[in-house]
């Protein structure tokens, strides 16, 4: 089982500024890893596939990056909106897993 | 416009049954695999299981022998079957669809979640 280790678990970040969420993998999941983003009472929505392809209708604003067991996933010029939970998961290999996830808050 | 609506959700007591389905709809149902996603108050998301566009089925360990995932292309619905139920299933239980047809990969579509509680 591919364990998916997410870091911070809490980001404090004023509006305006950008934040870096990390993702990294007890093996690699070579570049099949997506990002979510969960509201409080909300499924998730998806952001980002492939490691670094954004989903459609997401804002330029995020960004993922990574390859081997490093994984990203860059907010820049965090508006109101964007204040949740995100998690990364791997769909490599069977389980699919996703990582324990990091709150995004207001500082 | 693709719309996942789950429903089935409620108490029941441990070691008891309980089957969720999840209506599909805005999208081919037969040519993607769908799957199950829950998470329990206040945790993170735990993958539980897929049903290919292959009629391959994969679970989650915690869920294997106990649930059982099926799907019903004419009524382009998504089933999971519950046995056995214990205490830690207490979950929203979402059903999601997978990003691209015939493989297994990321979830671009989700449902609302049912709320599942086991309890005496």
């Amino acid at each position: 089982e591919i364990v998916m280790t997410q870091s911070p678990a809490t980001l404090s970040v004023s509006p305006g500024e950008g934040a870096t969420l990390s993702c990294r993998a007890s093996q690699s999941p070579s570049s099949h890893v997506a990002w979510y983003q969960q509201k409080a009472g909300q499924a998730p929505r998806l952001l980002i596939y492939g490691a670094s392809t954004r989903a459609t209708d997401i804002p330029a604003r995020f960004s993922g990056s990574g390859s081997g067991t490093e994984f990203t996933l860059t907010i820049s010029g965090l508006q109101s909106e964007d204040f949740a939970v995100y998690y990364c998961q791997q769909y490599n290999s069977w389980p699919l897993t996703f990582g324990g996830g990091t709150k995004v808050e207001i500082k | 416009e693709v719309q996942l609506v789950e429903s089935g959700g409620g108490l029941v007591q441990p070691g008891g049954s309980l089957r969720l389905s999840c209506a599909a709809s805005g999208f081919m149902f037969s040519r993607y695999a769908m799957t199950w996603v829950r998470q329990a108050p206040g945790k993170g998301l735990e993958w539980v299981s897929i049903f290919g566009s292959n009629y391959v089925t994969y679970y989650a360990d915690s869920v294997k022998g106990r649930f059982t995932v099926s799907k019903d292309i004419s009524k382009n619905t998504l089933y999971l079957q519950m046995n056995s139920l214990r205490a830690d299933d207490t979950a929203v239980y979402y059903c999601a669809k997978v990003g691209a047809p015939g493989g297994y990969n990321w979830f671009d579509r989700w449902g609302q979640g049912t709320l599942v509680t086991v309890s005496s």
